[in-house]
């Protein structure tokens, strides 16, 4: 199993581009996550699905939209790039028990100037 | 106030050395606790969890005090590939995670 994997692993945008973060996990997991760590900081959750064509948001969602038409895949798309979103994105699945432990992919180094 | 909070350090001790972190919580609904481990540049991998009054896995153990709403985790016989950061985490019924900070460890020769 490769897990959760995350495409690109870096990318430069500038200010008012856009771009999709593509998240991808084989285990059958039905919950799936976006977060976004600025230097020094912890994980804030930008948005979250509880199942295919479930979504809702999380902490920070603005500036941000995500879709979920399959269990295996969670976008991430942000309209209009600001300097603000210049961030690690991680996406991260787990399954449905009473741990709930999340898996993490690799990450997406964002820079937008 | 936030939910998890952590002492970000960093915690500069030589190998084979003891170190403790701690991490208090403020939701006393949180239903379980994890210590992931992150290292520079890298996602984050669960270390541990924590349940009821705490475990051990080897050199580190975790311990869950709920009347004081804290956390530890303790390393014993440091390593030198124990540097990393250590994010104390606090999980809800509804499969959120809350992240703390993280505090970061530094073992040194």
């Amino acid at each position: 199993n490769a897990g959760v994997t995350q495409t690109p692993k870096f990318r430069i945008l500038k200010i008012g581009q856009s771009m999709t973060l593509q998240c991808t996990q084989d285990m059958n997991h039905n919950y799936m996550y976006w977060y976004r760590q600025d230097p020094g900081m912890g994980l804030k959750l930008i948005y979250y699905s509880v199942g295919a064509g479930i979504t809702d948001k999380g902490e920070v969602p603005n500036g941000y939209n995500v879709s979920r038409s399959t269990t295996e895949d969670f976008p991430l798309r942000l309209e209009l790039a600001a300097p603000s979103q210049t961030s690690v994105y991680f996406c991260a699945s787990s399954k449905i028990d009473r741990y709930h432990e999340q898996y993490f992919g690799p990450g997406t180094r964002l820079t937008v100037t | 106030r936030k939910e998890v909070e952590q002492d970000p350090g960093p915690f500069n001790v030589p190998e084979g050395a003891t170190v403790a972190f701690n991490c208090t919580y403020s939701n006393s609904a949180s239903q379980s606790f994890f210590w992931y481990r992150q290292d520079c540049r890298k996602e984050p991998k669960l270390l541990m969890s924590v349940y009821s009054s705490g475990n051990e896995d080897g050199r580190f153990t975790a311990q869950l005090n709920r009347a004081s709403q804290y956390i530890s985790l303790l390393i014993r016989d440091s390593k030198l590939s124990d540097s990393a950061t250590y994010l104390c985490v606090g999980g809800d019924a509804g499969n959120m995670l809350t992240f703390g900070g993280g505090t970061r460890l530094m073992v040194k020769p």
